[in-house]
């Protein structure tokens, strides 16, 4: 079974100050995990995948995931919040033999000048 | 770039009405999925699909059925609507296989009164 927790439902941070959002997973086999993010009345956009290639994944917009095999953790990460960072952000993982997607329940970003 | 379009971006419909929600892409993905987006609890799966005329229940099939006759083409049907499917659905493809992400489409509002 699959399944995906998002640690926090709201994070605030200040502009120019680093961003933590947190996910869990649980996935009997290796998974694919993946980090969307959805701002207000626009449609879903990939930041980033970990496919098992490198356990330090590098995305769009200056965000980053590590994959965390012993903690099962697949933290998202940028070093210094930008005002239109302020989003929703979903965790998401896969399995390829079920080809089906886990949504965790988002993360709201709010970004503070 | 991949498009996943879907028909309609907002839709009022009265309870006990047969609803089609239609959603096409042009990549020539195997797999196409059916989601509900309702706040704080993230993406559910209604359906999915892995080829023309297959198709598995998802998590909340309750309600809901799907129809693919056609590889580009996946619908989503509410046979009798009801306040509670009162949503936003969002409609994805993804290529089947090993690591592959989930291409969106913008979603639709649908409103049951």
């Amino acid at each position: 079974a699959q399944s995906v927790t998002q640690l926090d439902s709201h994070v605030s941070v200040s502009e120019g100050t680093p961003v933590l959002l947190r996910c869990n997973y649980s996935s009997s086999y290796s998974p694919s995990l993946f980090w969307y993010v959805q701002h207000p009345n626009k449609g879903l956009q990939l930041l980033l995948k970990y496919t098992s290639a490198a356990t330090l994944v590098k995305g769009i917009n200056g965000f980053e995931a590590e994959f965390k095999k012993s903690e099962t953790s697949f933290h998202l990460t940028k070093p210094s919040a930008h005002m239109s960072d302020a989003a929703e952000y979903f965790c998401v993982v896969s399995q390829y033999n079920f080809n089906k997607f886990y949504f965790g329940s988002g993360t709201k970003l709010n970004v503070k000048p | 770039d991949v498009k996943v379009t879907q028909s309609s971006r907002y839709l009022v419909k009265r309870t006990g009405e047969k609803v089609f929600l239609e959603c096409v892409q042009d990549m020539d993905h195997e797999n196409m999925f059916w989601y509900r987006q309702d706040p704080g609890l993230g993406l559910r799966l209604i359906y999915f699909s892995y080829d023309v005329k297959m198709k598995e229940k998802g998590d909340i099939p309750e309600g809901y059925s799907v129809s693919r006759e056609k590889k580009e083409r996946f619908s989503l049907i509410l046979e009798s609507a009801s306040t509670n499917q009162t949503s936003m659905y969002l409609c994805a493809s993804s290529l089947a296989g090993l690591n592959t992400e989930a291409f969106f489409g913008q979603g639709t509002r649908l409103t049951v009164v």
